[in-house]
């Protein structure tokens, strides 16, 4: 079974700009997240798909941030215009959504930013 | 709300003794457990989990944890380490009526280094 992708996995951009991280969910999953990790910190939320809806985005800039799940699989988080606090791994999670799941999720290798 | 505290930022260890990582969490519903490993550059890694039943419970690569319902704690142990554990370690913890909630996401620490010497 793959795991999860993203990509790219590593992405360098000066400040102001807009840069897009994509992710591909295990085939089948319903819910998906995205988290930022901040050097030296654990994974916080930003947004939570249940399918194609957003069930979770209290956390997500969104003067900032954006992202979409259209068909329910794969997703696209885009930051415009970037700041030097945006500097962070961006790791993207998938779990089945069952009850018999135990709400387990799956973690890709993440895509590096740096804002310089 | 939930937190999780990981007392301890950097762990070193020689190789073959044991070690244990230290998790507390505070949730005012009841929860599941996790640990993560992340290599470098890589993303995380599910070590274990608890869910329910024996508070014992036992992961992959020789880890094991014990959840503590009274003492709210989860803390990792193996009994002999090698360099190849040198790793970040994180705690979380989720909802665990979350197929009502809808509250899905968990809430990590803020992580253990393991630094495995030889």
């Amino acid at each position: 079974e793959a795991g999860v992708a993203q990509s790219p996995r590593y992405k360098i951009i000066e400040k102001r700009q807009s840069v897009a991280f994509w992710c591909n969910p295990i085939s089948g999953h319903a819910t998906l997240y995205w988290y930022q990790q901040i050097l030296g910190q654990g994974p916080k939320l930003l947004i939570q798909f249940q399918n194609n809806g957003v069930v979770d985005d209290s956390q997500l800039p969104k003067d900032r941030f954006s992202a979409e799940r259209l068909k329910g699989v794969d997703s696209t988080l885009k930051i415009q215009p970037a700041k030097l606090e945006d500097s962070a791994v961006y790791l993207c999670a998938s779990s089945s959504g069952l009850a018999g799941a135990k709400n387990i999720q799956y973690f890709g290798a993440g895509t590096r930013l740096s804002v310089l | 709300a939930q937190s999780v505290t990981q007392l301890d930022s950097q762990v070193p260890v020689f190789e073959e003794a044991p070690v244990e990582l230290r998790c507390n969490y505070s949730s005012s519903v009841s929860v599941y457990l996790f640990w993560y490993v992340q290599y470098p550059n890589q993303g995380l890694q599910l070590l274990l989990k608890y869910l329910s039943g024996s508070t014992l419970v036992k992961g992959i690569n020789g880890f094991e944890a014990e959840f503590n319902k009274s003492q709210t704690s989860f803390h990792l142990r193996k009994p002999s380490v090698h360099i190849s554990d040198t790793a970040e370690y994180f705690c979380a913890v989720s909802d665990s009526n979350y197929m009502d909630t809808g509250r899905r996401a968990l809430t990590f620490g803020s992580g253990t280094r393991l630094q495995v010497q030889p």
